[in-house]
């Protein structure tokens, strides 16, 4: 059974901070790892990443995968209060889209 | 505007009474699913479509059909709904087989009493 564990599942930080998302897999047939942030409504896409090491990046947001050790990180530097969300890991196997539990960032002033 | 469409955003029904959820992509994505969210459990995948005609149970798809007639359109239709399938449920769809960037629909909150 594919396996995405994402830690932790909640955050509390201060506006400024700098945060780091764990997402570990165990999947057969990977094909690619995606990060959604969630805000109340639906999941909007974040990043897709295909290839280790290299890292993707959005302004404040980066991540970075190793499919050697079957993890992402998701880092969010110089924190706002806008980045308060559920952040969603998703990994592809096949044909199936599994999703982690998400980790619940809450950025205070 | 490129979206995925879903209908109703909300509904309370009573146990037993069919009802379908309506999903439509105007982006002619081959690829669409149907997943529900619960807390503690997070989305889980109901099922998935490849092309029109073509589908496929997800991880939790008892209770549930779907059918894909058209490349557009992707309803969730539950028979005889019972309380454990209240849920926040969404559409999403992409490009190609899976493997892209998926789009969600905005959601149907759904309660069975």
């Amino acid at each position: 059974e594919d396996k995405v564990v994402q830690s932790p599942l909640s955050l509390v930080v201060h506006e400024g901070d700098t945060v780091t998302l764990n997402c570990s897999y165990e999947v057969t047939n990977f094909r690619s790892l995606l990060w959604y942030k969630q805000e109340k409504k639906a999941p909007t896409f974040l990043f897709m990443l295909t290839s280790s090491g290299i890292e993707k990046k959005s302004g404040r947001l980066s991540s970075i995968l190793d499919k050697k050790e079957l993890f992402s990180i998701l880092n969010i530097t110089a924190t706002q209060t806008g980045d308060s969300a559920v952040y969603l890991c998703a990994v592809v196997s096949g044909s199936r889209l599994t999703f982690g539990e998400g980790t619940q960032l809450t950025v205070n002033p | 505007e490129a979206q995925v469409t879903q209908n109703p955003r909300y509904l309370i029904t009573v146990t037993g009474k069919k009802l379908t959820v309506t999903c439509s992509q105007n982006m002619n994505h081959e690829y669409m699913s149907w997943y529900r969210q619960d807390p503690g459990l997070g989305l889980r995948q109901i099922y998935y479509s490849m092309n029109v005609e073509v589908t496929d149970k997800g991880d939790v798809p008892e209770g549930y059909k779907v059918s894909r007639k058209e490349k557009r359109n992707f309803p969730l239709i539950l028979e005889s709904p019972s309380p454990n399938q209240t849920s926040l449920y969404f559409c999403a769809s992409s490009f190609g087989s899976l493997g892209s960037e998926a789009f969600f629909g905005q959601g149907t909150r759904l309660t069975v009493v």
